[in-house]
């Protein structure tokens, strides 16, 4: 069984562009969050899926971003009209099920120029 | 709103000394995580501590958790070059989401 993947690993983009970023959980698991890490911070929370039902955002996804999860497998996170502020790690993990230890993925690391 | 806090936040320590790092939580939780980072890495899960007075110890690295205290620690024992890293401790919120709210990080730098 894989761990968690993401892709692309690196993405370097313009200010006012869009990016998307994918992310695979493990297989079976229905719990999927994304988090996002500033440098010299920890990770912070994002957005969280139950199989396909995105049933939380943070604060910190503001109407830039979107987060979906169709058929309840892999998930994307967009970020439209990106801003220098958004250059992070941004961060997949995901659960089997309630209370079960979030695994995470290698990130996907963005810069905007 | 749950707030986790790290101290310290930068470490700098010789080889073979010991040190402890602390992670306090301002809310009742019963799960708490350590994680360690290497520059430009994701996290490598070290410890699930699930229950209160929970100790794991695995090689030069030692945590426990107390939940009436809302404190964890980890306990560097003889430390060597390769655990230089950040190390940060996740809180289990609870709840529904289950998400987990991070401390700041330690940065460990081991001297020779």
């Amino acid at each position: 069984d894989t761990g968690v993947s993401q892709n692309p690993r690196h993405k370097i983009t313009k200010r006012g562009q869009n990016v998307t970023f994918r992310c695979d959980p493990i297989s079976e698991h229905n719990r999927l969050y994304w988090y996002r890490q500033t440098l010299g911070q920890g990770p912070e929370f994002l957005t969280y899926f139950q199989n396909e039902a995105q049933l939380e955002k943070s604060r910190l996804l503001s109407d830039r971003f979107s987060a979906e999860r169709p058929k309840g497998s892999f998930s994307t996170l967009e970020i439209q009209r990106t801003e220098q502020g958004d250059s992070a790690m941004y961060l997949c993990a995901s659960s089997l099920g309630n209370r079960d230890e979030q695994y995470f993925g290698p990130g996907t690391r963005l810069t905007v120029t | 709103e749950l707030k986790v806090e790290q101290n310290p936040l930068f470490l700098s320590m010789q080889e073979g000394k010991n040190y402890t790092i602390y992670c306090n939580y301002s809310t009742t939780s019963d799960r708490l995580y350590w994680y360690r980072q290497d520059p430009g890495k994701s996290l490598e899960s070290l410890f699930v501590l699930l229950s209160n007075g929970a100790v794991k110890q695995e090689g030069r690295l030692m945590a426990s958790l107390d939940t009436k205290a809302r404190l964890s620690t980890l306990h560097i024992t003889a430390a060597v070059h390769d655990l230089s890293a950040t190390y940060f401790c996740a809180v289990d919120t609870s709840g529904a989401t289950n998400k987990l709210i991070f401390g700041t990080g330690t940065l460990l730098a081991v001297q020779p």
